[in-house]
């Protein structure tokens, strides 16, 4: 099994600055087989971006995606009040794992 | 409107079997274009991933489920289900049905989750 270690654990970012999340992999994931999700109480995961990079249909441009090696960053350009939320990647080369995710919260 | 509904029992007792329905609306399950899934989080947890079904009637499990779960899916219907046997109180979560896009393979539609809790 593919283990996926985010950090930090939680992050305190003030609206309008920038996040940064980190997502490691145990082991080689495809670039292609990763994905970002936003998980808000009482709601289903959104997915973000996928294939590391690609943000899906509608996820605003704030968003971003990169990856170098096994790391994996989500980046929120300029934090917007409906951000303040969990972050969970996720890789689907094998058998799909999620890390066990980002708080964003309000500083 | 696409949408996917989660529907079962919100309690089920300790060694019994756990039997949740996903209603499909909006986009057939018997498309090439899609797989179908559950996806579960216990209280405080990271999500794991359960179950997948093609549209080829292929199944692919979570190898540390240990037999216990089956997904399965009704065409007829446009609906799919899963069962889990011999549930215990680690089994509790919430259980949300999901649709992989196979263009993209990551989960790109979820249902709203149903809670289920194992006492």
């Amino acid at each position: 099994e593919i283990l996926m270690t985010q950090s930090p654990a939680t992050l305190s970012v003030s609206p309008g600055e920038r996040a940064t999340l980190s997502c490691r992999a145990s082991q080689g994931v495809a670039s292609s087989h990763l994905a970002w999700y936003q998980k808000k109480p009482g709601q289903a995961p959104r997915l973000l971006i996928y294939g590391a990079s690609t943000r899906a249909t509608g996820v605003p441009g704030r968003f971003s995606g990169s990856v170098s090696g096994t790391d994996f960053t989500l980046t929120i350009s300029r934090l917007e009040p409906e951000d303040f939320a969990l972050y969970y990647c996720q890789q689907y080369g094998g058998s799909p794992t999620f890390g066990r995710g980002t708080k964003v919260e309000l500083k | 409107q696409l949408r996917l509904q989660e529907s079962g029992p919100g309690l089920v007792k300790p060694s019994e079997t756990l039997s949740l329905t996903c209603a499909v609306s909006g986009a057939s399950i018997g498309s090439s274009n899609y797989h179908w899934g559950w996806i579960r989080q216990p209280p405080g947890k990271e999500p794991q991933w359960l179950a997948t079904i093609y549209y080829t009637k292929d199944t692919y499990y979570n190898p540390s489920l240990n037999s216990r779960v089956t997904i399965s899916s009704d065409t007829s219907k446009n609906q799919f289900s899963l069962k889990l046997t011999s549930v215990t109180a680690a089994d509790t979560g919430v259980y949300y049905c999901v649709r992989r896009d196979i263009m993209i393979l990551a989960f790109d539609l979820w249902g709203q989750g149903t809670m289920v809790t194992v006492s």
